[in-house]
């Protein structure tokens, strides 16, 4: 059972324009909710987070919009640049039992000039 | 400091050989994590620990074991190895359960024939 869905898949994004991933989830004990960027040959690295307390977090260009009630989340890149093409992965995780993070299953982007 | 480290970064093997992977961690983190990554799947919680000693299972913990005899190492093990374990797998560290971000290491990618 997926538990976090995120989409789209792949996304191709020109120069100095916005793109937005979604993800949703099921399991409403989540109270945290982080997005992770992945670049080819490393591993994942914590982008931007958010608490189900606020609905919306912005740090830089990237924003996270938080929708409690529909369950579901999306990170918005502000001007995307060659640099931001990454996989970016969402995630959700609940107090106790490990602190364990439940993944999407990634949405590759591509900026193109 | 170094962060995360694994070892090795590479490896081929045959059906039914076996093999360890090691993590080690010199943040002084209490929880640790394996996940494993395939295309289209996100990555998935193989077994995390969260203290010397501990060990629990994640979501997809079947023909791997784990053990964590020193806080900062954690070692995954597969008996017999099978092509289906063909994947990337990454260790991860979170500080203690009162923090959810997880650093990940750089991966090993690893080939079962």
């Amino acid at each position: 059972q997926q538990q976090v869905k995120q989409s789209p898949q792949s996304l191709i994004v020109q120069k100095g324009g916005i793109s937005i991933i979604n993800c949703a989830y099921e399991n409403t004990a989540f109270d945290y909710f982080p997005w992770y960027q992945q670049f080819p040959g490393k591993g994942p690295a914590l982008l931007i987070a958010i608490r189900p307390d606020v609905s919306e977090k912005k740090e830089g260009r990237f924003t996270i919009s938080f929708n409690k009630s529909a369950k579901q989340f999306s990170l918005h890149i502000m001007d995307s640049q060659p640099g931001d093409s990454a996989t970016y992965f969402c995630a959700a995780s609940r107090a106790g039992g490990g602190n364990k993070l439940t993944f999407g299953t990634g949405t590759q982007l591509k900026v193109e000039l | 400091n170094a962060g995360v480290t694994q070892t090795p970064k590479f490896r081929v093997l045959k059906t039914g050989q076996s093999m360890t992977l090691l993590c080690a961690q010199d943040m002084n983190h209490e929880y640790m994590y394996w996940y494993r990554q395939d295309p289209g799947m996100g990555l998935r919680l193989i077994h995390y620990s969260v203290g010397e000693g501990t060990t629990a299972k994640g979501e997809v913990p079947d023909g791997y074991n784990v053990s964590r005899l020193k806080k900062q190492n954690f070692l995954l093990g597969l008996e017999s190895a099978a092509p289906s374990q063909t994947s990337v797998y990454f260790c991860a560290t979170t500080r203690d359960r009162g923090r959810y971000e997880q650093y990940f290491g750089p991966g090993t990618r690893l080939t079962v024939t």
